[in-house]
């Protein structure tokens, strides 16, 4: 079964205006991720979080853990036409050094 | 600083045929991850390589599917036999030290069509 699990599913915004998405999970982590993919190409690492930390910040990206509620979001800041892609959440969970990937959030940023 | 390398791009193959997809990791990376995407999916984990080792390949369906990480050369993701269902992206990454401790870089990806 999927570790991690994205909300919403697809996300569609003015460029300019903010994107938050979620990221849920089921068991501990020693840190999590997050990756971008435009179409037809592969992922890119974006940010990693570690277990004991609260939040990190990367440019126009914010990412916050809380892993009492196993939840971690993503906020684009001032989105961009460019951001346009599929974000996806990563768990390594430590047991065996092998990332889960969660199904993904299609971001459209319309111009 | 090469990336990821993985070929073919794209792979056409019948039922029946065998895939092979090569990957050649980061300059100086030792692991290599295999990934499978399919169409609007996440990626499902099925291998992770070191030199010469297979670490954990429980996300590897057990028949018609292998993979290995030689001494010298890229790593190979086999596929014997080709149904339908195994039509899809298959990604390599890789990394400096176990995923723990950083990320993985990825490569472009190998798109395999069963016709």
């Amino acid at each position: 079964s999927q570790q991690g699990e994205e909300d919403p599913q697809a996300l569609s915004i003015q460029e300019g205006e903010n994107a938050t998405m979620n990221c849920s999970y089921k068991t501990s982590i020693n840190n999590l991720q997050w990756y971008r993919q435009n179409s037809g190409r592969g992922l890119v690492h974006l940010i990693l979080i570690r277990s004991n930390e609260r939040e990190k910040h990367s440019g126009r990206l914010r990412v916050t853990l809380d892993t009492s509620k196993k939840s971690s979001s993503l906020l684009i800041t001032a989105s961009r036409a460019a951001d346009t892609a599929s974000y996806f959440c990563a768990t390594d969970t430590g047991a065996n050094s092998k990332l889960t990937f969660g199904k993904g959030i299609t971001l459209s940023v319309r111009p | 600083n090469a990336g990821v390398m993985q070929n073919p791009r794209h792979l056409v193959r019948r039922r029946g045929q065998e895939a092979r997809l090569r990957c050649s990791p980061m300059k100086g990376h030792s692991h290599v991850y295999w990934y499978r995407q399919l169409p609007e999916e996440g990626l499902k984990f099925m291998v992770y390589l070191q030199k010469e080792n297979i670490i954990d390949e429980s996300g590897m369906p057990k028949e018609r599917f292998s993979a290995e990480f030689p001494k010298e050369g890229p790593s190979i993701l086999r596929i014997q036999q080709v149904v339908r269902g195994d039509s899809a992206a298959y990604f390599c990454a890789s990394s400096a030290k176990t995923v723990g401790a950083g990320e993985l870089f990825f490569g472009e990806g190998s798109r395999l069509t069963v016709l």
